[in-house]
């Protein structure tokens, strides 16, 4: 059974810091690895998507790595801004036979202070 | 091109009733699947369905069930309620193959009382 572990579960950086938060999975097989985005009460915004034959994809400030022997991704937030402030989910999509889901961490809780 | 839309946005329901919930995915999706969100969970995989059928189920009592239509429209249902079952529910859509990209709703806010 696939299990997504996010750590921490919660950062707080005053604004303008460069950031990592860290995504760690048990099984390798998957088709992609999605990071997303969550503000209270909200639905999910998608930031990046890796695909399982990728290493690392980039979207702005954002830049997402996947190494998929090891189980790992992380996401790197450059420059942050109080905008930036949110609940980010890492989520696996399943390679096996009938998987077809999303296998999702508890988040980081992310506060970006002015 | 249109989001996911799901509706209602909040319900409120009483202990032992039945819910169902409305997701419409964009446009030429044809995969729909649904996400119970609580704060001592987390987001948990409900079902999947594609072109009518559902590829795949998580674990839940057989009191959540959902079904697709023929315009890729999804509903999941939740007969006799419980406390427990108060929650945020989400709908994504994908292209169903391919990169199985999902993109996500706003969300239903079920509550239970």
């Amino acid at each position: 059974k696939q299990e997504v572990t996010q750590i921490p579960a919660a950062l707080s950086v005053p604004e303008g810091e460069n950031l990592v938060l860290n995504c760690s999975f048990t099984d390798s097989a998957i088709y992609n690895l999605q990071w997303f985005r969550q503000d209270p009460g909200k639905g999910l915004t998608s930031l990046l998507l890796i695909q399982s034959s990728q290493r690392e994809q980039t979207s702005g400030r954002l830049n997402a790595s996947l190494d998929k022997s090891s189980g790992r991704s992380t996401l790197y937030i450059a420059a942050s801004q109080p905008g930036d402030s949110a609940t980010y989910l890492c989520a696996v999509f399943g390679s096996g036979a009938g998987s077809y889901q999303l296998t999702f961490g508890k988040g980081t809780k992310l506060s970006v202070i002015p | 091109k249109a989001g996911v839309t799901q509706t209602p946005r909040y319900l409120i329901k009483t202990r032992g009733q039945q819910v169902t919930l409305s997701c419409s995915p964009i446009s030429g999706h044809r995969s729909v699947s649904w996400y119970q969100q609580t704060p001592g969970q987390g987001l948990q995989f409900l079902f999947e369905y594609f072109s009518e059928t559902q590829r795949n189920k998580g674990n839940f009592p057989g009191r959540f069930s959902g079904r697709q239509f023929s315009n890729s429209r999804s509903e999941m249902n939740v007969s006799t309620l419980e406390l427990g079952d108060s929650a945020l529910y989400l709908c994504a859509s994908s292209g169903g193959t391919g990169t199985y990209e999902q993109y996500f709703g706003p969300g239903t806010r079920l509550t239970v009382t």
